[in-house]
């Protein structure tokens, strides 16, 4: 079964300071990866998925991951951090095969973003 | 363009009342549909999935049931709530699993108080 680990619980960055939330996984094939994004009392927001070709993925808002496969890892960055970037991250890791489509979300980092 | 709704946005309930909550997909057919509750600080926990029509799959004993009426409505349940059932409940979607690279896309949640 997979797994997904952010090791940070909550990161506080200086806005305009660059951001690199970690993220690790664990899957035996080719995994397919996502990054949400959850403001204050709403959904999550889909920011960027990596599932095949180019390992460095751009999403909305500036930010972009890398797939390692060496390291198991899916690391969100983003050079500038904006005061409305604060907000809860989750990185989740799909499988694909048989009618049970499920992804595996790790806990989120919480990012708080100070003037 | 595909859309998911989901109702109410919050909801104050005492003890023992009956609990029912709405979700519903538009623009796509035979979608997967996934309940998932977030109490706070404990990421995402996923309550059920439907891969169609009367198909439930429960991830975890509770007290709470869910049903999937019609192809694209799904719907949470609870015949008496506890106290240990008020979070954040959110309702998603996917497509088939021949199409994981997809991801899901969540609706905007419903904050449950049970007080």
């Amino acid at each position: 079964a997979q797994s997904v680990t952010q090791p940070d619980i909550h990161i506080t960055v200086s806005e305009g300071a660059s951001l690199e939330l970690r993220c690790n996984y664990s899957y035996g094939a080719t995994p397919y990866l996502f990054w949400y994004v959850q403001s204050p009392g709403q959904g999550l927001q889909l920011l960027l998925k990596y599932f095949s070709g180019d390992t460095l993925v751009q999403g909305i808002k500036g930010f972009e991951a890398e797939f390692k496969r060496s390291q198991s890892s899916f690391n969100l960055r983003k050079p500038s951090v904006h005061w409305s970037d604060a907000a809860e991250y989750f990185c989740a890791v799909g499988a694909s095969g048989g009618s049970n489509y499920k992804l595996t979300f790790g806990k989120g980092t919480l990012l708080t973003v100070n003037p | 363009s595909q859309t998911i709704h989901q109702w109410p946005a919050t909801l104050v309930q005492p003890v023992g009342s009956p609990l029912s909550l709405e979700c519903t997909v538009e623009g796509t057919s035979n979608p997967n549909l996934y309940w998932y509750r977030q109490a706070a600080g404990r990421g995402l926990q996923l309550l059920f999935y439907s891969v169609g029509i009367g198909q439930i799959s429960s991830e975890v004993p509770q007290n709470l049931s869910a049903s999937r009426p019609q192809d694209r409505q799904f719907i949470l349940s609870s015949k008496k709530l506890l106290l240990s059932d008020s979070g954040f409940y959110l309702c998603a979607w996917s497509r088939t699993s021949r199409a994981p690279h997809y991801g899901y896309t969540f609706g905007s949640g419903t904050r449950l108080t049970v007080v």
